[in-house]
């Protein structure tokens, strides 16, 4: 079964702090892998592509282990406006979208 | 310019019924899809159609079938409506490739009373 695996929180973290999340994927055959974020009643939005090597984009910063089928999401500096679901996904040939279920974070002021 | 369109936002129903959910969009993509988000907020693939082609069915119920009159459409009709139909239905499309992003309609509250 092709899963993707998250720890669903919630994350209460203070603003200003540094928050990281992970999730691991069953699917040796990914080849495609994501961070989206989803705010309530909304539909989910690309935050950010996984690249192998890593990749960073302003405050956030996505990492890659395809050995151990992992990927992290790190926020810096957390701002009230980061609260919100991130679902990391990945994408396997012609498959579609697997997404896992989603970490839902709140940044408290 | 709404990228991924999909109709209506809200819509209420009685079991029994048959109902269809319209999705356009208008990005050119060859690949479109629809999701469910169920009450857990997990969103599920249900199918995949590129280039008018089914290329994914997951195990959905037969009630449920998605049609493709051309490339920008693909349209969910749901037939016999049962209470556990009840969710969020996002219709969504992307271009053919790798690390291709998913552009996502508005969704669609579905609820079977």
């Amino acid at each position: 079964r092709k899963e993707v695996e998250q720890d669903p929180g919630p994350f209460n973290v203070p603003e200003g702090a540094t928050v990281a999340f992970n999730c691991t994927y069953s699917n040796s055959a990914s080849q495609s892998f994501f961070w989206y974020r989803q705010d309530c009643r909304k539909e989910p939005k690309l935050l950010m592509s996984v690249y192998s090597s890593g990749n960073e984009d302003g405050r956030f910063t996505a990492q890659l282990n395809r050995a151990s089928q992992y990927i992290s999401l790190l926020i810096r500096d957390s701002k009230l406006s980061d609260s919100a679901t991130y679902l990391c996904v990945v994408k396997a040939g012609a498959d579609g979208l697997t997404f896992g279920k989603g970490t839902h974070l709140i940044i408290q002021p | 310019d709404t990228a991924v369109s999909q109709t209506p936002k809200y819509l209420v129903t009685q079991m029994g019924n048959d109902k269809s959910i319209k999705c356009e969009q208008n990005l050119g993509h060859d690949t479109m899809y629809w999701y469910k988000q169920d009450s857990k907020k997990f969103l599920k693939i249900m199918f995949s159609y590129n280039n008018k082609e089914l290329i994914i069915n997951e195990t959905v119920p037969n009630r449920f079938s998605p049609k493709s009159p051309d490339k920008a459409h693909l349209n969910l009709h749901i037939n016999s409506l049962e209470l556990g139909d009840s969710a969020v239905y996002f219709c969504a499309s992307s271009q053919e490739g790798m690390n291709t992003e998913a552009f996502f309609g508005q969704g669609t509250r579905l609820t079977v009373v």
